[in-house]
């Protein structure tokens, strides 16, 4: 079965500074997906990025980016120009690609923004 | 488009008593997901239904029972419930049952039981 670990609880970062939330996961598989998901106060869960275990390039989304080590087994997401909105619970998760196993959690990561 | 709906937002159990959570998409989408979250982890995956007329067990399927009611609706049953099950609910659906289709979460269902 394969395990996904975010060993920060919990990080704080200063409004418009950059921080990075770190992510490692553990399988057997080759072909697999990493997403980072993002939880608000509000309890919605949505979707801030995802990888292609196939793809060298890291993925990207506006301030959001990875780094998508696949040897290590570490995808960790880094957040640019914090925002206050930024604030909220942060999962780690992991798909298999070829399977049918809907998502695999981490236990998420705290991020607080100070202004 | 309402997107992934579930109902009820909140609920109070009895030990023993029995609910159905229901959940709703209306993207056409053919795999739906149950999960629950408990304080300070992730979400764990309970049930899936890869497609009408298909389920499968997740990683914590004990004590649920699921039915893929048609392409739209997916419901959670808790035929006795424990406190064990006090939790928070969720509901997805995907395009695709693997590979990197998006899971589109509904608001949750905070369930507590006494």
């Amino acid at each position: 079965a394969q395990t996904v670990t975010q060993s920060q609880p919990e990080m704080s970062v200063q409004e418009a500074e950059t921080v990075t939330l770190s992510c490692t996961y553990d399988t057997s598989e080759s072909d697999y997906y990493l997403f980072w998901y993002k939880q608000p106060p509000s309890r919605q869960m949505i979707l801030v990025i995802r990888q292609e275990a196939y793809k060298q390039q890291n993925a990207t989304e506006n301030r959001f980016s990875v780094n998508f080590q696949k040897a290590a087994k570490s995808f960790s997401l880094k957040i640019s120009d914090s925002q206050l909105g930024d604030a909220a619970m942060y999962f780690c998760a992991y798909q298999s690609g070829g399977g049918a196993d809907g998502l695999t959690f981490g236990k998420g990561t705290h991020l607080i923004i100070q202004p | 488009n309402a997107g992934v709906t579930q109902t009820p937002k909140f609920q109070v159990l009895k030990t023993g008593q029995s609910m159905t959570l229901q959940c709703a998409q209306d993207m056409n989408h053919n795999s739906m997901y149950w999960y629950r979250q408990d304080p300070g982890m992730g979400l764990r995956l309970i049930y899936y239904s890869a497609s009408e007329g298909t389920t499968d067990k997740g990683e914590v399927p004990n004590g649920y029972n699921v039915s893929r009611l048609n392409k739209r609706e997916f419901s959670l049953r808790l035929e006795s419930a424990a406190p064990s099950q006090t939790s928070v609910y969720f509901c997805a659906s995907s395009e695709r049952l693997a590979g990197a289709g998006e899971q589109y979460f509904g608001p949750g269902t905070r369930l507590t039981v006494t």
